[in-house]
């Protein structure tokens, strides 16, 4: 079965500042991995994925995330934070064997973004 | 182009008493799920469906039905609410499995 880690539940940056969110997966198969952002009372948006072509993947809002196999880890990153980037972001794998299809999410980051 | 909708957006049930969320897509895909909201534990699946009248079970199922008869429609179904139950709870659709998903603005229900 698949998993989804995402180091720290808060993060908290200055504005203009580097943000940096965590996420490690375990699967099975060559993953699909999934970045989406959650602005308050709203579902979720879609900011990035990664399908097995380019290992650096951009997204929407400046937002781009590395896929490293040998660490496991599909960390998201945005060279300059803006106070609009305060959120919840959330990773998620889609799985395979007996848990092809589905999407297990990571737990969520909170990103706060001071002025 | 509405996307998926979800309704209602709000709910207050008493314990033991059911209700059907709704979900309606309007750009022809062929998967949806549904998952809960619960903080600090991401989202979680619930029922998915591959097409119209195929269904499986997904994380978290107990308590839950869903049917697919067309394609646009995924209603969930509660039998019997229990105080557990009170959660976020979010629809999505994609085109299939591997793209990424379409959600839904979720249901907020609370179960007393």
């Amino acid at each position: 079965a698949q998993s989804v880690t995402q180091l720290g539940s808060h993060v908290s940056v200055s504005e203009g500042a580097l943000v940096l969110l965590r996420c490690n997966y375990s699967s099975s198969v060559p993953p699909y991995l999934f970045w989406y952002v959650q602005y308050p009372n709203q579902g979720l948006q879609l900011l990035l994925k990664y399908t097995s072509a380019a290992t650096l993947v951009k997204g929407i809002n400046g937002f781009e995330a590395e896929f490293k196999k040998s660490e496991t880890s599909f960390h998201l990153t945005k060279p300059s934070a803006h106070m609009s980037d305060a959120a919840e972001y959330f990773c998620a794998v889609r799985g395979g064997g007996t848990s092809y299809g589905k999407l297990t999410f990571g737990q969520g980051t909170i990103l706060t973004v001071h002025p | 182009n509405a996307g998926v909708t979800q309704t209602p957006k709000f709910q207050v049930l008493k314990t033991g008493q059911s209700m059907t969320l709704q979900c309606a897509q309007d750009m022809n895909h062929e998967y949806m799920s549904w998952y809960r909201q619960d903080p600090g534990m991401g989202l979680r699946l619930i029922h998915y469906s591959v097409g119209a009248g195929i269904t499986d079970q997904g994380e978290v199922p107990n308590g839950y039905n869903v049917s697919r008869s067309t394609t646009e429609d995924f209603p969930l179904r509660l039998l019997s609410a229990a105080p557990s139950q009170t959660s976020v709870y979010f629809c999505a659709s994609s085109w299939d499995s591997n793209q990424p998903q379409h959600f839904g603005d979720g249901t907020r229900l609370s179960i007393l």
